[in-house]
């Protein structure tokens, strides 16, 4: 039961650059979101997914950009990075939307430099 | 502002001991919470979670609301240096563009002493 993955687990990569976070899940979850996690702010919601092709913004979603094309996918898009998005940036899942409880993903540990 | 806050510790409990975890929130509305454990450079695991219609027991975790203060607790019973992380509380808001996300506290560190 692979559960929910997230790839890569670390990335550098420099200002100005798109840069895309890949999240998989296996258990055919509707929901899908996006966080990042940054010291003092917790975890903060980018995006979220209540299905295919259904998105919508979180509280931070400037600069970044979401995909789902198919259910088990979610991909996070940094279109030109700045440095204020480095940041540990998790991938969860919920059977249907709140109040189902989410899992999560390892994260992906970003830097931009 | 849909608000969720935390001590953000550390909060230090000797082994064996009850260790109590608060959270307030901002919607008098809200009507799921949740309790999250993260250990260092690891990501949130999902403790328990409670809906407005009464406390939860599950182990040696238990989990309150006080709806009148708008407080939720987690206790833990018997603490275990294995406890030691940091716990984030998370809520669903009753109104607004928050209703349908999670506003998660930024987390209590607890380091339970051996």
């Amino acid at each position: 039961d692979a559960g929910i993955t997230q790839s890569p687990r670390y990335k550098i990569t420099e200002t100005g650059r798109q840069v895309t976070l890949m999240c998989h899940q296996t258990w055919s979850h509707s929901y899908m979101f996006w966080y990042r996690q940054d010291l003092g702010h917790g975890l903060r919601l980018i995006y979220y997914s209540a299905a295919a092709d259904i998105t919508d913004k979180g509280e931070v979603p400037d600069g970044y950009v979401v995909s789902r094309s198919k259910t088990e996918n979610f991909p996070l898009t940094l279109e030109s990075a700045t440095r204020s998005q480095t940041s540990v940036y998790f991938c969860a899942s919920s059977l249907t939307g709140i109040p189902q409880p989410q899992h999560f993903g390892d994260g992906t540990r970003l830097s931009i430099l | 502002q849909k608000e969720v806050e935390q001590n953000s510790g550390p909060l230090s409990v000797p082994e064996g001991a009850i260790a109590s975890l608060n959270c307030t929130y901002s919607d008098r509305g809200s009507q799921s919470f949740f309790w999250y454990r993260q250990y260092s450079g690891k990501s949130p695991e999902l403790i328990m979670f409670i809906y407005s219609n009464g406390d939860k027991e599950d182990g040696r975790f238990t989990a309150q609301l006080n709806k009148a203060s708008q407080y939720v607790s987690l206790l833990i019973r018997d603490s275990q240096p294995s406890d030691s992380a940091t716990y984030l509380c998370a809520v669903k808001f009753a109104r607004g563009d928050s209703a349908r996300q999670l506003t998660f506290g930024s987390g209590t560190q607890l380091t339970v002493l051996p």
